[in-house]
Order: C-alpha cells, then structure tokens, then sequence
C-alpha cells in the first residue's frame, strides 16, 4: 500500500500567517491528491482535489500544489475558521490511504 | 440537497456482525462511486471501501474478507456489510461520495460501531 506522510504533526500559528503543510507519497501517485479540513465532532471537508482543484465554495486563500510523491496544501492567510485538522488522501489505484493529519492550532 | 445520512451504529460484541446503511438524497447514486472511511476515537482518518456504479468493489487490506459493500441502486442507498468485528474496528464510519473531479465531495454525519463485550 502506499503510505502517505504529513508534516508537521502539530503547527503552531497566529491569524494572518501564511500556513504550509507538506503531504508525501511513498511512491509516485500523479496528481491523484486531495486535501480535507476536518472540526472536531464533525464530518471532513474537501478542500482541493486532483493535487490543485479548488473544489467549489472553498475559499481562495487555500491552495494546493505538487505532483508525484510531494505535494502542499497553502493557507495563504489564516484565519480564525481555519483552526482545525487537515488530511490529505491519495486515490491512485486500488487501495487508497489518507495521511495521519496535521492539526494548525491557535499561537 | 445533497445529502447523506448513515444509520445502523451500535454496540456489538466481538465476533459479531452489523450492517450500516447510507440513505443519498439530492442527486442519483449510479453517477458516482460512493466510499466509506472510518475513524477510531481520537485518531485520523482510515478509507475502507468504495464501489462503483457498475459495481466494482475495492477493499482495505483491514477489512478485505470481513467486510463487504453493495448498493441498491433503487432505494439510492449504500451498505457496508462488517462480520467478524474485532475492537480495532471501533470508530465512527462515515459514507462519502465520490466527486467526479476527485476526491469525496459529500459526507455523512457518521455512524458510532462499538465493538466490545
């Protein structure tokens, strides 16, 4: 199976910061990435799809880049609402997996 | 609206078996796959199953043989058939549909399994 691997665990920051969290493949996936937010006690959110499409209703402060095995989700600016876990999830074949999460708290 | 509901959670004993459903509103299930991933208590996220409008399965190595999804087309519903239970089973498993972008687009609220004597 391929393993997916997020950095940080844990990140640290203050509303307006530019947020980055590293998603990494054990091998090659394409662009076959999606990042989720997910609030305590409630269901994920989808927030980018194929490595870079914004899915719809999202704001544009997210962004997500990469192909292969290393990808980026970018809050370009953080914002209160934003304080929450997020995963990203690797669909390339039959097996899919997510990674273990990064959890942004509050600086 | 779009809109998945998930029922059929419970308390069940090692060994066991429980059936969860998932009831799509506000679009038709043919068009999309649809996929369940679950969630341990104070874990992360663990995808489990998916299947496709023509009815293709694909299993996690953790469930394959004890688990089991199917639909039913014309009740728009999924099901997720788990036998055997173990402890490590226990989570909140959610029903997501598959986006046709990529991606699971909507989620159910989820549904409690506990599995314990």
């Amino acid at each position: 199976d391929i393993q997916m691997t997020q950095s940080p665990s844990t990140l640290s920051a203050s509303v307006g910061d530019r947020v980055t969290i590293t998603c990494r493949a054990s091998q090659s996936i394409s662009s076959w990435l999606a990042w989720y937010q997910q609030k305590p006690g409630k269901a994920p959110k989808l927030l980018i799809y194929k490595a870079s499409g914004l899915e719809s209703g999202v704001p544009s402060r997210f962004s997500g880049s990469g192909s292969g095995t290393e990808f980026t989700l970018t809050i370009s600016s953080l914002q209160p609402d934003d304080f929450a876990t997020y995963y990203c999830q690797q669909y390339n074949g039959d097996s899919w997996t997510f990674g273990q999460g990064t959890r942004v708290e509050i600086k | 609206e779009v809109q998945l509901v998930e029922s059929g959670g419970g308390l069940i004993q090692p060994g066991g078996s429980l059936r969860l459903s998932c009831a799509a509103s506000g679009f038709t299930l043919t068009i999309n796959y649809m996929s369940w991933v679950r969630q341990a208590p104070g874990k992360g996220l663990e995808w489990v199953s998916r299947i496709y409008s023509g009815g293709s399965t694909y299993y996690a190595d953790s469930v394959k043989g004890r688990f089991t999804i199917s639909r039913d087309n014309s009740k728009n519903m999924v099901f997720l058939q788990m036998n055997s239970l173990r402890a490590e089973d226990t989570a909140v498993y959610y029903c997501a549909r598959g986006g046709v972008r990529g991606g699971l687009d909507v989620w159910g609220q989820g549904a409690a399994v506990t599995v314990s004597s």
